[in-house]
C-alpha cells in the first residue's frame, strides 16, 4: 500500500461549476477524514467517516458540500455551485481506530482547487 | 473550546543553527494528544510525533527534540544543527480527547534554512 492517494492533484474550475475529488485511503484504515487548508492557515476539519458512516460534519461544510464513502473504501467530496471562497487545498487523511488508541493520521498530498 | 497557537509565523536561520518552534495549546480536557506535522512544498503533511497528556517526558529523535510542559500548556519543537531539507511549514495539532480523532491545528510556522 502506497499511502493515501488523492485525485486530482490540481483542479481549476469556473465559478458556479460542480467539482468532485476522490480519496483512496490506506486499505486497512477504517476512518477517513476531509480537511480544508487555505493559504497561510492550518488545516480545518470538514468531516469524517468510520467505514461507510459519516459520523461528524463541521459547520464549515455548507449545503453545497457533500461527502460519501460508499462501501467504506474510497471517498468523494463534491462541491456544487463553486464560489471563489472555496479555493483551497482539500486534504484527505485516514487512520486505524482501535478504541482509545489514536496513532494519528496519514495524510494524502491534497487536491488544490482554484475557482476563477 | 480547543485552540492551538503558533505565534511564530516565519523563522529563518542559517544552516547548522539550532531552532525552536513554539506551540501553546488550550483545552478543558484532561486527556489529549499533541502532534507535530511537517508540510514540505509538495503539500503532504508528514507526521513527526505524537505525545499523550499523561507523558511529560521530553523526546529526542535524531536532530529533533520535543519539550512538553503541561504547566505552561506548551509543546515546543527543536531542530538541532538545521539542514536545508528542514525547510517547510510545521504545524502543531491537538486531539482534545481520546476516542475523538478530530485534530485542531495551529496556523503553522514557516521555517527557512539558509544555506
Amino acid at each position: 500500500d502506497t499511502g493515501v492517494s488523492q485525485n486530482p492533484r490540481h483542479k481549476i474550475t469556473k465559478r458556479g461549476q460542480n467539482v468532485t475529488f476522490r480519496c483512496d485511503p490506506i486499505s486497512e484504515h477504517n476512518r477517513l477524514y476531509w480537511y480544508r487548508q487555505t493559504l497561510g492557515q492550518g488545516p480545518e476539519f470538514l468531516t469524517y467517516f468510520q467505514n461507510e458512516a459519516q459520523l461528524e460534519k463541521s459547520r464549515l461544510l455548507s449545503d453545497r458540500f457533500s461527502a460519501e464513502r460508499p462501501k467504506g473504501s474510497f471517498s468523494t467530496l463534491e462541491i456544487q455551485r463553486t464560489e471563489q471562497g472555496d479555493s483551497a487545498m482539500y486534504l484527505c487523511a485516514s487512520s486505524l481506530s482501535r478504541g482509545n488508541n489514536f496513532d494519528g493520521y496519514t495524510f494524502g498530498s491534497g487536491t488544490r482547487l482554484t475557482v476563477v | 473550546a480547543q485552540k492551538v497557537t503558533q505565534a511564530q509565523t516565519e523563522i529563518s536561520v542559517v544552516e547548522k543553527e539550532d531552532v525552536t518552534l513554539d506551540c501553546v495549546y488550550e483545552t478543558r480536557d484532561t486527556t489529549y494528544y499533541l502532534f507535530w506535522y511537517k508540510q514540505p512544498p509538495s503539500g503532504e503533511l508528514v507526521f513527526l510525533i505524537r505525545r499523550n497528556s499523561f507523558d511529560e517526558q521530553n523526546e529526542i529523535s535524531g536532530r529533533y527534540s520535543w519539550n512538553f510542559q503541561k504547566s505552561t500548556s506548551s509543546f515546543n519543537f527543536t531542530i538541532t544543527a538545521s539542514q536545508v531539507v528542514d525547510s517547510a511549514v510545521y504545524f502543531c495539532a491537538l486531539n482534545p480527547n481520546f476516542g475523538n480523532e478530530k485534530l485542531t491545528f495551529g496556523t503553522g510556522t514557516r521555517l527557512t534554512i539558509i544555506p
